[in-house]
């Protein structure tokens, strides 16, 4: 049964980086893509981006309004995928969700990660 | 960009009873794309369909979706306390970005 662990830092300063890892553990984890999902009360669930791995190819996509501060990338090795948002401010404070996003379930998010509250101080 | 509007907002209802949860889209989106999850207080959320009527793997029959083109439904028949929650739909798997609606709180 495939399980996401996440972790991370949980209390920025306006301008940070935010860094945060899920590791999955069991189940395959090439083919399925791999998402980051935040939730504030502000904006309520908000799609970050997902990341493919198939072969030794990436794929990724991203949410528009985020994407010029964005980066998912992918350790294959350690089945670890990480979320780097750059330049926070308070509007980045949110709950961030790591979640799997398989092709049995034509792509909806079926597993989800614990969630790591994160906070930005200005 | 493709807006999800759930209705109504906040649904009252008692154990027993039936609950019909709406969700339109801004235009015509396929069914494949469109699911349904439901999350608890301190949780993640749990998808409950996905495909506009395909129940993911351990939801019980009384959950069940429906719809096309612009609105999609979801029931639940015959209410338990543990479904008292908030629901939400998203659209899925075409162009990003993946939305979701706003919510619909499923309350006692």
């Amino acid at each position: 049964q495939v399980q996401l662990q996440q972790w991370g830092a949980g209390l920025l300063k306006a301008s940070e980086t935010l860094s945060l890892t899920c590791a999955v553990h069991g189940g395959s984890f090439s083919g399925d893509y791999w998402s980051w999902i935040r939730q504030s009360p502000e904006k309520g669930l908000e799609w970050i981006g997902e990341i493919n791995h198939s072969g030794n190819t990436n794929y990724n996509n991203y949410n528009p309004s985020l994407k010029s501060r964005v980066t998912i990338s992918i350790d294959a090795s350690k089945k670890q995928f990480s979320l780097k948002l750059r330049s926070v401010t308070a509007a980045d404070t949110a709950v961030y969700y790591c979640a799997r996003a398989p092709l049995m379930y034509f792509f909806a998010l079926d597993i989800w990660g614990q969630g790591t509250v994160v906070t930005v101080s200005s | 960009e493709v807006v999800l509007t759930q209705s109504p907002g906040t649904l009252s209802l008692s154990p027993g009873e039936r609950a019909t949860l709406s969700c339109r889209a801004s235009q015509s989106v396929s069914s494949s794309h469109l699911a349904w999850y439901q999350q608890k207080p301190g949780q993640a959320p749990r998808l409950l369909v996905y495909g506009a009527f395909s129940l993911a793997a351990g939801i019980p029959d009384r959950f069940s979706g429906s719809g096309s083109g612009t609105d999609f439904t979801l029931i639940v028949t015959r209410l338990e306390p543990e479904d008292f929650a908030v629901y939400y739909c998203q659209l899925y798997g075409t162009s990003p970005p993946y939305i979701f609606g706003q919510g619909t709180k499923l309350e006692i």
